[in-house]
């Protein structure tokens, strides 16, 4: 295990459903992140924090709200998803030391399907 | 604009055999490069990294990679394949002027038959 969990695995959500992906990290990181991925495509960078707080919005649309209330914890809120939203969603973390060259520790992801 | 491109979708090599996963990029500077690694139903897990000097990187679980400037490549490399090594392998690469955007390429399955 890489130390980071994310709940639930699966979830199978409609359109007008609002649900919440959960993310813990149990390695005294700094910075956490959320990224989608999607089949034969490159990672996409999706939301970034460090220290609780927000340093990168990548153009997410604003059905997609990030929260961070401590530096272990960070959650993704969904609400009126689109099926093309259907991905597996990855928590990852990392020690920030601001130079670039920090490894990322992923969960295992949630794969989300919306219908 | 900044790209990495991982040229095969697909890459079957038999156990025992020496492999080889391809990595160019196209970014300004020197970058920061990386490899990870995902097994089925997990998240990523990573493999090694080049900052600066030798070229040939040494990682995880016997891989290795080689940095070309010339030809601005990290490859992939492993001098004989197990079975276990079959998984999807994404090469990424940090420009220098970024904080935390890693560009990342779309990713290679490795398949290692016995």
């Amino acid at each position: 295990e890489t130390g980071v969990t994310q709940t639930p695995r699966h979830l199978v959500m409609g359109m007008t459903n609002k649900k919440s992906l959960k993310c813990e990290q149990h390695l005294g990181h700094n910075a956490m992140y959320w990224y989608k991925q999607s089949a034969k495509k490159p990672l996409e960078l999706m939301f970034v924090y460090n220290f609780k707080e927000q340093t990168e919005n990548n153009s997410v649309p604003s059905r997609f709200s990030p929260e961070c209330p401590n530096s272990s914890h960070l959650f993704l809120h969904l609400h009126t998803l689109q099926p093309e939203d259907s991905a597996l969603y990855l928590c990852a973390s990392s020690q920030d030391r601001g130079q670039g060259d920090e490894k990322l520790f992923f969960g295992s992801g949630t794969q989300l399907s919306v219908l | 604009a900044q790209s990495v491109a991982q040229p095969e979708d697909q890459v079957n090599v038999a156990e025992g055999n020496p492999l080889t996963v391809k990595c160019t990029y196209s970014v300004s500077g020197n970058p920061y490069l990386f490899w990870y690694v995902q097994y089925p139903n997990r998240g990523l897990q990573f493999l090694l990294k080049y900052i600066t000097g030798d070229n040939l990187v040494k990682g995880s679980y016997g891989f290795e990679a080689e940095f070309n400037k010339s030809q601005t490549s990290f490859h992939l490399k492993k001098p004989s394949a197990l079975v276990s090594d079959s998984a999807l392998y994404f090469c990424a690469v940090r420009p220098m002027d970024s904080n935390y955007q890693l560009i990342w390429g779309a990713g290679t399955k490795l398949i290692i038959k016995p």
